[in-house]
């Protein structure tokens, strides 16, 4: 079974709007992270936001804020305010308890922002 | 934030011969790792070291090896490419008590 579920292979947001780019994981570990990434075109892997399992709050950097709901094991990712660089890859990734810090990626979200 | 660089970008290289990707950190990160990735597809994790003289295989099995005889510094070679080999190679580091990996720009490979 997968243990990152990204159900949305492609995206087309209009610019300016807010996005929803969806994450539910498997673990039956109580102490994980989650991870979201953005991969541009040109192939780099660039971080973007992370959540602890035990994190309380949910957390934000800038535009980007991590909906994190433990019971349903979701870890959704919200854009506001979109923007034309935004079209990008999008991975969301898990570390999973503290045995290792190896880190399993979901197969990734093309956004795709409209001008 | 990491810096991380990784050479070269992009390789074209035949069947047979022998290729060394290159890593490298300047920030001192005791972790790297190198990801494997078809285009359009997830990472896959193929080599990790958690420091100087430490390499351990990933969960997707694969035909390169890695050193790391200086911290910032992890290679990984390829002893004959393969058209199967082809793919991006990225490359990350982490500090050992940080959660966040940081990656490189990556090598497109493709063998003919």
């Amino acid at each position: 079974a997968q243990k990152i579920t990204q159900t949305q292979p492609g995206m087309f947001v209009q610019e300016k709007e807010a996005v929803t780019l969806d994450c539910t994981y498997d673990t039956s570990d109580q102490s994980y992270g989650l991870f979201w990434y953005k991969q541009p075109s040109s192939g780099e892997m660039i971080f973007l936001i992370y959540q602890g399992s035990y994190d309380e709050q949910n957390a934000t950097e800038g535009r980007y804020s991590l909906n994190f709901q433990k019971a349903r094991k979701s870890a959704n990712l919200v854009i506001s305010a979109s923007q034309l660089g935004d079209s990008a890859m999008y991975f969301c990734a898990m570390r999973e308890g503290q045995r290792d810090d190896k880190i399993i990626f979901g197969k990734g979200t093309r956004l795709h922002i409209l001008p | 934030e990491a810096d991380i660089y990784q050479t070269p970008r992009y390789l074209v290289i035949g069947t047979g011969k022998k290729i060394t990707l290159e890593c490298s950190q300047t920030m001192g990160h005791d972790k790297m790792y190198w990801y494997q990735q078809d285009p359009g597809m997830e990472l896959h994790l193929i080599h990790y070291s958690y420091g100087v003289n430490s390499t351990e295989k990933g969960d997707l099995s694969s035909e390169s090896t890695v050193s790391r005889i200086r911290t910032e510094h992890f290679p990984l070679t390829l002893e004959s490419a393969r058209p199967s080999h082809t793919s991006q190679y990225l490359c990350a580091s982490s500090e050992f008590t940080q959660e966040t990996q940081y990656f490189g720009p990556g090598t497109r490979l493709l063998v003919l």
